[in-house]
């Protein structure tokens, strides 16, 4: 079964709405939750990692202000796209380690967002 | 930083053909290698990885990836495709030795197996 669960799978929202998306670790303690974009026919572009209890780092162009992370368990994280504009749409998918050498690693199922 | 290419976007092949695709990295340090599985419509299935060891990996479905260290590759290969192997692969590295880091994958490459 999924050891990583992603909530919604799809969500479908009028421009300047903030849509939260739903990370969580099933059976394993998450350390660190990476959130990932996807644009169609494209590879998966790193967004942010987060490391639970503390704040989310955001890689170049990332503007943190728009895509609010929080890591406040170690099953949880949370991503809320705020004021959501039509060029946010995308298929965002988080991904959850755990362990220390790597062997936990594993992906949601991803949700695809569709702003009007 | 890492980088990862790969260099076929879309490759053709009839079924029970031979596969391989190949995967480059650029990183200067130790690297953990991924291969991952994109279905139609469906999330990533890991389909092997390489930590350290034998740096032949056997995967699922009959997949298997060569680490060549000196050539800076871990190409996937399986000896003969079916239909159902219809899907985007994705080649992914991270750092080996600094903890939990992300994943940095190449554009992937699609594979359209044909009867």
């Amino acid at each position: 079964g999924a050891v990583v669960s992603q909530h919604p799978s799809r969500v479908i929202c009028k421009s300047g709405t903030s849509v939260k998306i739903e990370c969580r670790s099933l059976d394993f303690q998450a350390t660190t939750m990476f959130w990932y974009r996807q644009f169609p026919k494209q590879s998966l572009m790193l967004m942010a990692t987060s490391n639970e209890g503390s704040k989310a780092t955001y890689e170049q162009g990332v503007e943190k202000d728009k895509f609010l992370i929080n890591h406040a368990s170690l099953t949880l994280s949370t991503l809320t796209v705020t004021s959501a504009h039509p060029e946010d749409s995308s298929f965002y998918i988080c991904s959850a380690a755990g362990g220390t050498g790597h062997e936990k690693l594993f992906f949601g199922s991803g949700t695809q967002l569709s702003v009007l | 930083a890492q980088s990862v290419s790969q260099h076929n976007h879309h490759v053709i092949l009839s079924e029970a053909a031979s596969l391989e695709l190949g995967c480059n990295y650029s990183y200067g340090g130790t690297v953990n290698l991924f291969w991952y599985v994109q279905y139609p419509g469906q999330h990533l299935q890991l389909l092997l990885k390489y930590f350290s060891g034998d740096p032949l990996v056997k995967g699922i479905k009959g997949f298997e990836a060569e680490f060549i260290k000196s050539k800076f590759s871990f190409n996937l290969r399986k000896p003969s495709v079916q239909w159902s192997d219809t899907a985007e692969y994705f080649c992914a590295v991270n750092a080996g030795n600094s903890g939990n880091t992300p994943l940095v994958f190449g554009k992937g490459t699609r594979l359209s197996v044909i009867a």
